[in-house]
């Protein structure tokens, strides 16, 4: 079982553009969650995906978006990046309300 | 609104000291609790969850506690050992996730 992955590992993007990360959850999950971290917090919740549909969303505004494919894996879309949205992308799988596991994330640095 | 506290923020301890982490959340209405480690750029690797029914969980020389009526959980540590030195998070679950900011553990040779 090769676990959560996460792709890519690092981007460096300019203030304006748009960006799309990837994650693929673990073998037998059907619900992935998105979160951001910033240096020395802990992550913050953006939105959770279950059977292809957003379930939960934390408080980030609509330029964070995501999808879930039939395979389950899912992907974050952020447009109109800002420089505040440097930080540590980080994708968790569960089955409902049962263990997460995180993937290695994915530093994304804007300019 | 869910807010989840960890005290202390960084801990230094020689090796072989047992020692409890501390995490404390405002609403007791969750579904379960779940430890974490994560090591300077990492992703995060889950060490105990706790289910809202349950009270404590065991894993080698962690022990996990929950109190929801009080609002508090606690990591234990045994024997600690330098490769414990890491970041430790908690995290509140009830449907969306709510973690605090960890507590960054030096254990010292």
């Amino acid at each position: 079982d090769a676990g959560v992955t996460q792709s890519p590992t690092h981007l460096i993007k300019t203030r304006g553009q748009q960006v799309t990360l990837r994650c693929s959850p673990k073998s037998g999950h059907d619900t992935v969650s998105w979160y951001q971290q910033a240096l020395g917090q802990g992550p913050q919740f953006i939105f959770q995906y279950y059977e292809e549909e957003e379930r939960q969303r934390g408080n980030f505004p609509d330029r964070f978006s995501g999808h879930q494919f039939p395979n389950y894996s899912s992907e974050l879309n952020v447009n109109a990046l800002l420089l505040g949205d440097s930080a540590l992308y980080l994708c968790a799988s569960s089955s409902r309300r049962n263990e997460q596991f995180f993937g290695p994330g994915t530093r994304l640095t804007v300019l | 609104k869910q807010e989840v506290t960890q005290i202390p923020a960084a801990l230094s301890v020689p090796e072989g000291e047992n020692l409890v982490l501390n995490c404390s959340f405002t609403d007791s209405a969750i579904y379960n609790l779940q430890w974490f480690r994560q090591d300077p750029g990492k992703g995060l690797t889950s060490l105990l969850l706790i289910q809202s029914s349950q009270r404590e969980q065991t894993s080698g020389r962690l022990n996990a506690s929950l109190d929801k009526s009080s609002g508090r959980s606690t990591l234990y540590i045994a024997a600690s050992q330098p490769g414990d030195s890491a970041t430790y998070l908690c995290a509140v679950n009830a449907g969306k996730s709510t973690f605090g900011d960890g507590t960054t553990l030096t254990v010292k040779p």
